[in-house]
């Protein structure tokens, strides 16, 4: 019920492709589902996020998309640019959860030039 | 403007040593966490810390003791190190709720090995 579950694990792309990252939850309690990108070295960082009453939101080259009736979301980065590379987790919170974000496992995408 | 520092940012123990690793935060936020970080595992709640003062355990607590006796300051401590606490460890730290306007901040981690 408390888990997120992501995939893939891993993903090469190419330059100027699209990389896709899919989560899905059970818990529908969860209401704000925001995605971290963590660079080598470094911790996450939020990098954009989404509420279950929208279900597209769009900010420069990545997308959310959410589905809420099948408890499923994802995040797309267009135009997949070797800077991108990093590891990817989606997350979860629920309203009284004291900010307690439930994360996926992640994905380290790779993008080659 | 320096966001959330962990330190060390490495170390290595001997199986049974103690150690503590510190989190310090300029951003006034009152939640603070601490997570692990393992490969195919993702991110791990050890403990968290909803104001000074207050600690909580949270998904993986046992074998870590937590304290926040100020509010900048969050500490984990290991009192008996093992192999299998090898991690990457992670704070963070956020205003109430981790929502939109509160995202967390995470520290750029501190890579214990356990020998």
């Amino acid at each position: 019920q408390q888990q997120v579950k992501q995939s893939p694990q891993s993903l090469i792309v190419q330059k100027g492709g699209i990389s896709i990252i899919n989560c899905a939850y059970e818990n529908t309690a969860f209401d704000y589902f925001p995605w971290y990108q963590q660079f080598p070295g470094k911790g996450p960082a939020l990098l954009i996020a989404i509420r279950p009453d929208v279900s597209e939101k769009k900010e420069g080259r990545f997308t959310i998309s959410f589905n809420k009736s099948a408890k499923q979301f994802s995040l797309h980065i267009m135009d997949s640019q070797p800077g991108d590379s990093a590891t990817y987790f989606c997350a979860a919170l629920y309203g009284g959860s004291q900010g307690n974000l439930i994360f996926g496992k992640g994905t380290k995408l790779s993008v080659k030039p | 403007n320096a966001g959330v520092t962990q330190t060390p940012k490495f170390r290595v123990l001997k199986t049974g040593q103690s150690m503590t690793l510190l989190c310090a935060q300029d951003m006034n936020h009152e939640y603070m966490y601490w997570y692990r970080q393992d490969p195919g595992m993702g991110l791990r709640l050890i403990h968290y810390s909803v104001g000074e003062g207050t600690t909580a355990k949270g998904e993986v607590p046992d074998g870590y003791n937590v304290s926040r006796l100020k509010k900048q300051n969050f500490l984990l401590g290991l009192e008996s190190a093992a192999p299998s606490q090898t991690s990457v460890y992670f704070c963070a730290s956020s205003y109430p709720g981790g929502r939109p306007n509160s995202p967390l901040h995470f520290g750029n981690g501190t890579r214990l090995t356990v020998t």
